[in-house]
Order: C-alpha cells, then structure tokens, then sequence
C-alpha cells in the first residue's frame, strides 16, 4: 500500500457541481498540503496543515475549500469551478512542516481534475 | 519570494550521462530537493542539499553551491526508466515556503 492515497483519481465536473478529493497518509506524519500542477507550470501550493490546523493559504480561491479532520485525513471541497482549474491536484505530507532539517514531501498519484 | 529555473527538455541516450541544472534566487536558504516524477504518478524524492558539494546516491548525484545560487542533478549510466520529469525545489529560511521549479522533461532514447 503507498504511503500517500488519493481518490479518485479522475474527475470530471460542470462548474455547478459539488464535489470533493480525498487523501490519506498511512507515514504517521504530521503535515499534509494540497498542491496545484498545471501543465509545463510549477507546483503552486494550495493550502498546508501542521496537526490538523490550517498553517497556510496561498491566496485560494473561496471555491476551494480544505478539511482535515484528524492528522491521517485531508480533503479538498470543490464548487462551482472553473475551466481554469483543470489540473493535477497532489496532496502530500511530511513528518513535520518544512522544517530546518528539511523533512521531504511524500507526494500522491493525483487526482486529475478536468472541468467542463 | 524565489525564482527558480530548470531546463525545460532534455534528451539523452541510454548509458549516457545527463546533467539537469536548477539556478535559484531565494531571500533566505534552507535546502534544496531533487524530485523525480513518471508521467501520470506521484513526485518521489530523490535528494536534498542544505550544504555545498556534491553528494551521490547510486546513479544519482546531486550538487549545491550556495553561493552560485547553482544546482545540478547527475544522472549516470541512463536507462529508460529514467525518462520522466525532475523537479527542483528551494525551502526558503524566512518562511519555510517551498518553491518548485516548473520541472525538466528527460527522454531516454535507446
């Protein structure tokens, strides 16, 4: 089993639709993010949390909404989307919070979103 | 904020040696990470240097100098396996923010 798991990991949605990703980290970490990747683009990172509290928030759109409701768990809220926000959206976790010793990141295969 | 720049395509023949470079600007160092990323699969990491020099991992090598804001990945003996796209990424020391560069695609021909 990969340490990162991500549903689904292809979605399809009209921009009046509801619907959210789902990750879970089985590394016993205490960081998880939610990075955005656009063709030929770099990562752009969406939100972080360090023990279940949101530390960070890139300047998000309010149709993306985070939820972490234990440190194993995070989900990414999708409504109302636009074409633009087609991409990959990885989640990753990592023992603690870009941290001085530089923890790396334990990244997800993605799920593929594609608004139409 | 940092700016991060990596070839964007790289070529190379199986058994060669390939040579990704990653210039940085950054207002504050804390490292920099090599990832490797397969077409449709996640980034997995490959190194990390908070130091200056090289430091090898197998067919791998990866170099830093701080003050050259330089980077480089060493890829020996290439196999096909190995085509797919490195990223470079800078943790900042200021904020702990880590930036991506937008990643270099390395095709390995037979």
């Amino acid at each position: 089993e990969t340490g990162v798991t991500q549903t689904p990991r292809h979605l399809v949605m009209g921009m009046t639709n509801k619907k959210s990703l789902k990750c879970e980290q089985h590394l016993g970490h205490n960081a998880m993010y939610w990075y955005k990747q656009s063709a030929k683009k770099p990562l752009e990172l969406m939100f972080v949390y360090s023990l279940e509290e949101r530390v960070e928030n890139n300047s998000v759109p309010s149709r993306f909404s985070p939820e972490c409701p234990n440190s194993s768990h995070l989900f990414l809220h999708l409504h109302t989307l636009q074409p633009e926000d087609s991409a990959l959206y990885l989640c990753a976790s990592s023992q603690d919070r870009f941290s001085r010793t530089g923890s790396p990141l334990h990244f997800g295969n993605g799920t593929r979103l594609t608004v139409t | 904020g940092q700016n991060i720049d990596q070839p964007t395509e790289m070529t190379a023949t199986e058994g060669a040696i390939v040579q990704i470079n990653c210039t940085y600007q950054t207002s504050g160092f804390n490292g920099l990470f090599w990832y490797q990323q397969h077409a449709g699969e996640a980034p997995t990491f490959l190194s990390y240097n908070v130091l200056d020099g090289l430091e090898e991992k197998g067919r791998f090598s990866s170099f830093l100098s701080r003050s050259k804001g330089y980077s480089y990945l060493l890829l020996k003996e290439l196999q096909m396996k190995d085509s797919a796209s490195y990223l470079c990424a800078v943790l900042s020391s200021n904020d702990y923010k880590l930036s991506f560069g937008a990643g270099t695609t390395v095709t390995v021909r037979a």
